[in-house]
C-alpha cells in the first residue's frame, strides 16, 4: 500500500471519447505527477503540480489536460486520443526527506487502451 | 537533460545467484532512489540514498551511493524469485525534478 490511489486501475476508450483519470495522494505532500509509461520505454514525465500549480509540462499534447483542485488530488483529462496514447498512466507525489533531497511514491496506475 | 543509464538493461539468473545492477550519469543529484516495479503495477520505493558514498541494506538488498553522488550501484545477494521485477533508478536534484534511469529487467528463474 502506498499511500497513492488511482481510479480507474484500467480504461479502454475510443478515439472521440472523454474520459477522466483520477489520483489520490494521502501522504501530506504538497507535489503531484503524471507520467506515461509505453513499453519498453523509460518512464515519461507529463505534468508536475507543486503547491496546486503546474510547474512542469513536458510539451504534452493538448489532448490531455491536467487539473490539480488541492494538494491531494490530480486529474488528467483525456479527449480525442490516439492509439500510440495507449499506455500506463503513473500518478505520483513527492516529499522532501532533507536538505532539498526528495522521494517520489507512485500509485499503482491506470492502464489505457484506445481502440 | 540529466540521463541516468542502466546496465544491464536484461538479466536472468538462477534463485540463489547473487547480482548487480549499476545506475550511472554523468549528473551530480542531491539524492538517487530505487524502485521496483512489477507488471501492471506502480514502481514501489526501495531505498532513498542522500549522500556521497552511503551504504544501505534492506534485508538481502544493498545500495551504494557513489563518492561523487553521479552513480549508485544495487546489489542483491541471493536472488529468489520474488525479487523478479523491473528495477529503476531515479535521480533528483533542488526542487520536485525526478530523472529515471532506463531501468533493468530482472528474472530470477526458480
Amino acid at each position: 500500500e502506498t499511500g497513492v490511489t488511482q481510479t480507474p486501475r484500467h480504461l479502454v476508450m475510443g478515439m472521440t471519447n472523454k474520459k477522466s483519470l483520477k489520483c489520490e495522494q494521502h501522504l501530506g505532500h504538497n507535489a503531484m505527477y503524471w507520467y506515461k509509461q509505453s513499453a519498453k520505454k523509460p518512464l515519461e514525465l507529463m505534468f508536475v503540480y507543486s503547491l496546486e500549480e503546474r510547474v512542469e509540462n513536458n510539451s504534452v499534447p493538448s489532448r490531455f489536460s491536467p487539473e490539480c483542485p488541492n494538494s491531494s488530488h490530480l486529474f488528467l483529462h483525456l479527449h480525442t486520443l490516439q492509439p500510440e496514447d495507449s499506455a500506463l498512466y503513473l500518478c505520483a507525489s513527492s516529499q522532501e526527506v532533507v536538505g532539498n533531497s526528495y522521494e517520489q511514491y507512485f500509485g499503482p496506475g491506470t492502464r489505457l487502451t484506445v481502440t | 537533460t540529466q540521463l541516468l543509464e542502466q546496465s544491464p538493461q536484461f538479466l536472468s539468473i538462477q534463485e540463489g545467484e547473487n547480482l548487480t545492477v549499476y545506475c550511472n550519469s554523468s549528473s551530480v543529484f542531491s539524492s538517487l532512489q530505487w524502485y521496483r516495479q512489477e507488471p501492471g503495477e506502480g514502481p514501489v520505493l526501495l531505498v532513498t540514498v542522500v549522500t556521497g558514498g552511503e551504504v544501505k541494506k534492506l534485508k538481502r538488498l544493498t545500495f551504494q551511493f557513489g563518492d561523487a553522488r553521479k552513480d549508485s550501484s544495487l546489489h542483491i545477494t541471493a536472488a529468489q524469485t520474488g525479487d523478479t521485477g523491473l528495477y529503476l533508478c531515479a535521480g533528483s536534484n533542488t526542487g520536485n525534478q525526478f530523472y529515471f534511469g532506463t531501468g533493468t529487467s530482472l528474472t530470477v528463474i526458480p
